[in-house]
């Protein structure tokens, strides 16, 4: 399988507890890009790396929240004392570079926090 | 408000009907994203345009970039085509991609 890859696909965790996602992109992107999606919205963009560097983060990313990319291949988005309202879904995402590239996603990490 | 845009927000159609979603945006962009996602599933990209229109199967995708516009129509829609559709773009500047909220799309047999 060539495509992005996260994992695990379903996490329900309490309230207060950490959870990590994983994500493999496509071996040649060196764009990568976490976003997080709720029921009837379109994606939001979290953050992304050009290789091994986090270029951009947003807003939405608090303090509670880091994300890795140590070689430049896999990344790893981290929350930490999880709340209700990181209940969403979280999704990786491709790309060779910036510009008119095509972007890849990943089926995304299902996050529900009781 | 939205870089992106999309209407209609949701759209019940009967089989066989032809489709049209748009999808309007407020910024120079280098190339937009048309992408389909199913019920609990990831997001597939179906195509991306920087100019003109293309054709796969039954979807046809248009831009016009003077206009900032893009519409993406399904031709004799299938049950199958049930999905959420979702538009971004890639901005000239900046280095993330912008979405719409996505078009919710219900075919009945």
């Amino acid at each position: 399988d060539t495509g992005v890859s996260q994992d695990p696909r379903h996490k329900i965790t309490k309230r207060g507890q950490n959870v990590t996602f994983r994500c493999d992109p496509i071996s040649e992107h060196n764009r990568l890009y976490w976003y997080r999606q709720t029921l009837g919205q379109g994606p939001e963009f979290l953050t992304y790396f050009q290789n091994e560097a986090q270029l951009e983060k947003s807003r939405l990313l608090s303090d509670r929240f880091s994300a890795e990319r140590p070689k430049g291949s896999f990344s790893t988005l981290e929350i930490q004392r999880t709340e209700q309202g990181d209940s969403a879904m979280y999704l990786c995402a491709s790309s060779l570079s910036a510009g008119p590239f095509a972007i890849y996603f990943g089926e995304g990490s299902w996050l529900t926090v009781v | 408000k939205n870089e992106v845009e999309q209407s209609p927000q949701n759209l019940t159609a009967q089989e066989g009907e032809f489709i049209t979603i748009n999808c309007s945006y407020s910024v120079g962009i280098s190339a937009l994203h048309w992408l389909q996602q199913h019920p609990g599933g990831g997001i597939v990209s179906l195509f991306m345009l920087s100019s003109g229109k293309k054709k796969h199967g039954r979807l046809i995708a248009t831009i016009n970039i003077q206009e900032k516009h893009s519409s993406l129509h399904i031709t004799a829609s299938h049950p199958r085509d049930s999905a959420v559709y979702i538009c971004a773009v890639a901005p000239n500047t900046g280095n993330q991609f912008y979405f719409g909220t996505g078009t919710s799309l219900t075919v009945i047999p």
